[in-house]
Order: structure tokens, then sequence, then C-alpha cells
């Protein structure tokens, strides 16, 4: 069964930083790879959706990379804003799974003013 | 994209009652998905909603405990059956496909349980 370990579990950094969130995901075999956003209370966001055939996605001030091979992911997310405060899922979807997705535990972010 | 919203939003029930969560979606989709989010966890699938046929759950969950409709392709619903205190979470449906064109997953925001 594909297991998706997502790493720091939480971190805060002041406002302007540029910085990392990693997902790591067990089965190579994947369809793709979903970023997603928590708020407290609030369902989930859509932030990048990279395709199995895809080493990287762009959008606004994130940018997702994928390595299948070594079964990896990074969110990148530059000059990072409070308003960038959320947990930040890693979510893959796989052969066994079909379009139903495998989750991480997320990373926690705050970003401080 | 797609705009999903979830009834009720949240509620308290007491032990050994049923709740019915419902999802509807503006616009037709082939696959819709149940997931469950228990208090500090990430999401885990409960099922497939299969319009027109039986769900599919995934392992540990039961239809006689988990029962869900999906009578056409913007509708479905779960019940949580005989409810107790470790069914308190967050219960989330999704949609993905063809005619949203994207293999993006989007979520309902959610209905909040809890259950004394």
């Amino acid at each position: 069964k594909q297991e998706v370990t997502q790493i720091p579990a939480a971190l805060s950094v002041p406002e302007g930083e540029n910085l990392v969130l990693n997902c790591s995901f067990t089965d190579s075999a994947i369809y793709n790879l979903q970023w997603f956003r928590q708020d407290p209370g609030k369902g989930l966001t859509s932030l990048l959706l990279i395709q199995s055939s895809q080493r990287e996605q762009t959008s606004g001030r994130l940018n997702a990379s994928l390595d299948k091979s070594s079964g990896r992911s990074t969110l990148y997310i530059a000059a990072s804003q409070p308003g960038d405060s959320a947990t930040y899922l890693c979510a893959v979807s796989d052969s066994n799974s079909g379009y139903a997705l495998n989750f991480g535990k997320g990373t926690s972010l705050l970003v401080t003013p | 994209s797609a705009v999903i919203s979830q009834k009720p939003s949240r509620d308290i029930c007491q032990r050994g009652t049923s709740l019915t969560i419902q999802c509807q979606v503006d616009s037709q989709v082939t696959m819709m998905f149940w997931y469950r989010q228990q208090p500090g966890q990430s999401l885990t699938l409960i099922a497939t909603a299969n319009q027109g046929s039986e769900a599919t759950y995934e392992s540990g969950f039961v239809i006689d405990k988990f029962p869900i409709s999906r009578p056409n392709l913007t509708f479905s619903t779960l019940t949580v059956s005989n409810m107790s205190p470790e069914d308190s979470s967050i219960y989330l449906c999704s949609v993905v496909g063809d005619a949203l064109g994207t293999d993006t997953q989007y979520f309902g925001p959610g209905t909040r349980l809890t259950v004394l």
C-alpha cells in the first residue's frame, strides 16, 4: 500500500523567507501527485497537480517538483506571507488507488509578520 | 473547476444514532469519493461512490457502518450509522474527472461530526 510521508511536520518562518516542503512516497507507479492547502475549519484547496510524466508545475509563488524514480516531491514557496499560514498536504494517486488519493499527514506552516 | 457543497456543515450527535451527510456537485462527474479526517490526522479514503451500483469500500470500512448512495452524477450521501465517539471526524466528499476536464481532485468543505 502506498505510504506518503511529509517532512517537516511543522514549520515556522518569518515573512519573506523562501521555504521548501518535502513529500515522499513508497510506490513510484503513480498517476499524479497533488499539493493541497487546508485552512482550519475548511476543506481542501488544490494548489498544484503534477502528472507522472511531468517534472514540475508552477503557479504564482508556488513551484512543485516531482522525481518519480526517487519517490519525492517538493513544494517551494517563494517570498512567504502570513496568508500562506495553513496545513499543506501532499497526495498521490496510483495504479492501486485509481483516482482516489493517498495523503500524507501534512506540514503545518506558520508565517510570522 | 467544481463547486461542491455539503450538508450539514457540522453536527453534534448522540452515541448510537445515525447521521446522513449530503454532497452536491455543480456538474456531472463520474468519480466521487468519501474521505474521513480524524482529529490530528490526515485524510483516509472511506469509499468510492459509484453511480448506479454499490459503493466500493476501502479496507476497514463496511457498508453496514457507512452506507453510501449515488442516485445520479451530481449527488451522493454518506450515512454514519450507530455512531460512537470514535466516529468524531471531518467527513469530506471529493470529485474528479471527465466533465471537469482535469485530473485535479476537488473537495467539499467537509462535515464536522462530534459524537457524544
